[in-house]
C-alpha cells in the first residue's frame, strides 16, 4: 500500500456526461501528479499540483481541469466525456515536486470506461 | 521534449532465467533516473539511481546507470512467476517537475 488512496476504483459512464476523480495524497506529501494511462499509451503527464497551486501542465485536454484544496486533496474533472477517454487515471505523490530528488508513489487509479 | 525509451517492448522468458532490461533517455536538466514495476494497478517504486556506475540492489533485482551513454539496465536473476509485471522507466524533468515514462517492458515469466 503506498498510501495514495484514489477513488473510484471504476467508473462506466457515457458519452457526453461528468466525472470527478479524487486522490488524497500520502501524509505529508505535498505535491500531487495525475497520470493518463491508455491500452497503447505508456503513462501520459496531465497536471501538477503542489500545496494546492497548480505547478505544470502536460498534454491535458480542455475538457479536463484539476484542482488541489486545502487538505490537499486533489479531484480530477473530466466533461464531456468521450470514448477516448476511456483509460486508467492514476494520481502520484511526493513530498516535494520532482525535480530528482525523490519518488512518486502511485495511487490504485480509477479506471475510467466510457460507453 | 523529454525522450524515455524501453527495450525490448516485450519479453518471455522460463523461472529461473536472468533478464536485463534496457532504457535509454534524453532529458534536459537530468537529475535521476527512477524504476517502476507495475503489476495489476498502480507502479511501485523500485529504484532511484543519480549516479553513474554505482549498482543499487534489492534482492534479485539491481539496476544500474550510465551518464555519458544515456541509458539504464534492470537486471532480475533467478526469475520467478511473480516478477511478471510491466517494468516502467522514468525520467523527472528539472524544469517541468513531472516525470517522463518510457512505454514500458512487459515481461512474462514461465513456470
Amino acid at each position: 500500500d503506498s498510501g495514495v488512496t484514489q477513488t473510484p476504483k471504476h467508473l462506466i459512464t457515457a458519452t457526453g456526461q461528468r466525472v470527478t476523480l479524487r486522490c488524497s495524497p500520502r501524509s505529508g506529501d505535498l505535491s500531487v501528479y495525475w497520470y493518463q494511462q491508455s491500452l497503447d499509451q505508456g503513462l501520459q503527464f496531465l497536471i501538477h499540483y503542489y500545496n494546492g497551486e497548480e505547478r505544470a501542465k502536460g498534454n491535458i485536454l480542455e475538457r479536463f481541469s484539476a484542482q488541489q484544496f486545502p487538505d490537499l486533496h486533489s479531484e480530477l474533472n473530466l466533461s464531456s466525456l468521450e470514448l477516448g477517454d476511456s483509460a486508467l487515471y492514476f494520481c502520484a505523490s511526493s513530498v516535494v515536486p520532482l525535480v530528482g530528488d525523490t519518488e512518486a508513489f502511485f495511487g490504485q487509479g480509477t479506471r475510467l470506461t466510457v460507453v | 521534449e523529454d525522450k524515455v525509451v524501453q527495450s525490448p517492448l516485450s519479453l518471455v522468458v522460463h523461472e529461473g532465467d536472468t533478464v536485463t532490461l534496457n532504457c535509454s533517455y534524453e532529458v534536459t536538466n537530468f537529475r535521476s533516473l527512477l524504476w517502476y514495476k507495475q503489476e495489476k494497478k498502480a507502479p511501485t517504486f523500485l529504484f532511484m539511481l543519480t549516479s553513474s556506475g554505482i549498482e543499487k540492489k534489492s534482492g534479485r533485482l539491481s539496476s544500474i546507470l550510465d551518464k555519458k551513454e544515456l541509458f539504464s539496465i534492470l537486471n532480475i536473476t533467478a526469475t520467478q512467476t511473480g516478477d511478471s509485471a510491466v517494468y516502467l522507466c522514468a525520467v523527472p524533468n528539472f524544469g517541468n517537475e513531472k516525470l517522463t515514462f518510457g512505454t514500458g517492458t512487459r515481461l512474462t515469466i514461465i513456470p
